[in-house]
């Protein structure tokens, strides 16, 4: 199956601080979905994006399929920015998910 | 708009004893997933619903585990008897259809603990 790979694996910032999350996938894919997992275990949807580039807010992605990867950026960290983000991808016709590790995030005031 | 609702939230039990976890996706959503997530790991796919037929089940350990969804709305899942390994979160997603193109949307999960 899909390989999903997320880096870094934890990250610290200090709160105001900018970062970049990146998910390297080893197949092409129709679905991408950055989430963010709370720390009381809520998968929040931040983004679907197979390809290009959206943003909300202070967070944004990029996808370049092409490449297989995708970045999510998070600019003016919040404490409320901690928990663990995922990527997710599907290649099936079907929307079987695929998930990463996560990346593991602690905002310190 | 309302979310996917799951209940319980959390359960407590011993091996080999029964549990059961309903899910009600968001309305009008025809897929319906169930998902295993260990902690320190990401989700893994367990049964993907459309409608009321199954799509996807070939990561379901059937030895002990199964689901259903009846009416093509509400599902749940069954774990008999359970193991120790079991011990995760079951998290149930939704999604407009089985396309790969559906944003996909999970509920709050519930949380086992195995003793």
């Amino acid at each position: 199956g899909i390989q999903v790979e997320q880096s870094p694996p934890d990250l610290i910032l200090q709160e105001g601080a900018n970062s970049t999350l990146r998910c390297n996938f080893s197949d092409s894919v129709n679905n991408l979905q950055w989430f963010h997992q709370n720390p009381w275990g809520q998968l929040i949807n931040l983004f679907y994006i197979p390809s290009g580039t959206k943003q909300n807010g202070r967070l944004s992605a990029t996808t370049v399929a092409t490449e297989r990867y995708s970045l999510l950026y998070i600019s003016s960290s919040q404490t409320t920015d901690s928990g663990v983000y995922f990527c997710a991808v599907s290649t099936s016709g079907n929307n079987r998910l695929a998930f990463g590790k996560g990346n593991q995030v602690v905002v310190i005031p | 708009e309302a979310g996917v609702a799951q209940s319980p939230r959390y359960k407590i039990i011993e091996k080999r004893q029964s549990v059961a976890f309903w899910c009600n996706p968001i309305s009008g959503h025809a897929t319906l997933y169930w998902y295993q997530q260990i902690l320190g790991q990401g989700p893994k796919l367990l049964i993907q619903f459309q409608n009321n037929g199954v799509v996807d089940d070939s990561q379901l350990p059937k030895d002990r585990f199964s689901a259903e969804r009846l009416k093509g709305v509400d599902s749940t899942l069954k774990i008999q008897p359970a193991k120790l390994e079991d011990s995760a979160v079951y998290l149930c997603a939704s999604s407009t259809e089985d396309r790969g193109t559906a944003t996909q949307y999970f509920g709050p999960g519930t949380r086992l603990t195995v003793l």
